[in-house]
């Protein structure tokens, strides 16, 4: 059955480099959604698109987080220079048209470690 | 602005009796609102939604919601839990036609059955 699936699954890295998480939303959805998880805060979103273009990113790091979609099966985010407090379970989710009042897809997620 | 509450951090039921996770919201308009699951290592399931209309809504495995606007809470229940409903449960809340607005979620509840 249709999945959203996300690379890589776990990411240990350095601080200071750069990191580029991937996710392939269920084809023929329109809106996908980045969301951070960690233990203090929660679930936050970060950014959604909608036809590929940004329609809310108000909840990610400008300075150092960059979220884009190349094309319809492929929306990326970027953390560069990656700190310790960057540091939490990535999560891209897809939906349909209408997605923000209907369910949606969620990946398996990305495990980050800055260390 | 827009508002989840979970009260319980965790629930503990022994298998085979009722289970309620609480759930309540705050916002200035019409609410949607969703009820997810996350398994160990897994993404968000969606469970159920309540958009209008009953009251009383039915989801996957077994478990159902019941919108209570004057009290503003949206509780999660199953009638008779399994092991196998051990799981991190998310309420989240849209408001209906807020353009712009974000699905925003609770601090989730464990819960943990016991055989």
């Amino acid at each position: 059955d249709a999945r959203v699936t996300q690379t890589p699954r776990d990411k240990v890295t350095e601080m200071g480099q750069e990191v580029t998480m991937r996710c392939q939303p269920i084809l023929g959805h329109n809106t996908v959604f980045w969301y951070r998880q960690t233990m203090m805060q929660g679930l936050e979103l970060l950014a959604y698109f909608r036809n590929r273009a940004p329609l809310d990113d108000s909840g990610m790091p400008k300075d150092r987080f960059s979220a884009e979609m190349p094309d319809a099966t492929l929306a990326t985010l970027k953390i560069q220079p990656s700190e310790p407090r960057d540091s939490a379970v990535y999560f891209c989710a897809s939906g349909e048209q209408g997605a923000l009042y209907n369910e949606q897809f969620f990946g398996p997620g990305t495990r980050l470690t800055v260390l | 602005a827009q508002s989840v509450a979970q009260p319980e951090d965790q629930v503990n039921v022994a298998e085979g009796n009722p289970l309620t996770v609480k759930c309540t919201y705050s916002v200035s308009g019409n609410p949607y609102l969703f009820w997810y699951v996350q398994y160990p290592n897994r993404g968000l399931q969606f469970l159920l939604k309540y958009i209008t209309g009953d009251n009383l809504v039915k989801g996957s495995y077994g478990f159902e919601a019941e919108f209570n606007k004057s009290q503003t809470s949206f509780h999660l229940k199953k009638p008779s839990a399994l092991v196998s409903d051990s799981a991190l449960y998310f309420c989240a809340v849209r408001v209906w036609k807020a353009a712009g607005n974000k699905l925003t979620f609770g601090g989730g509840t464990r819960v943990l059955v016991k055989p």
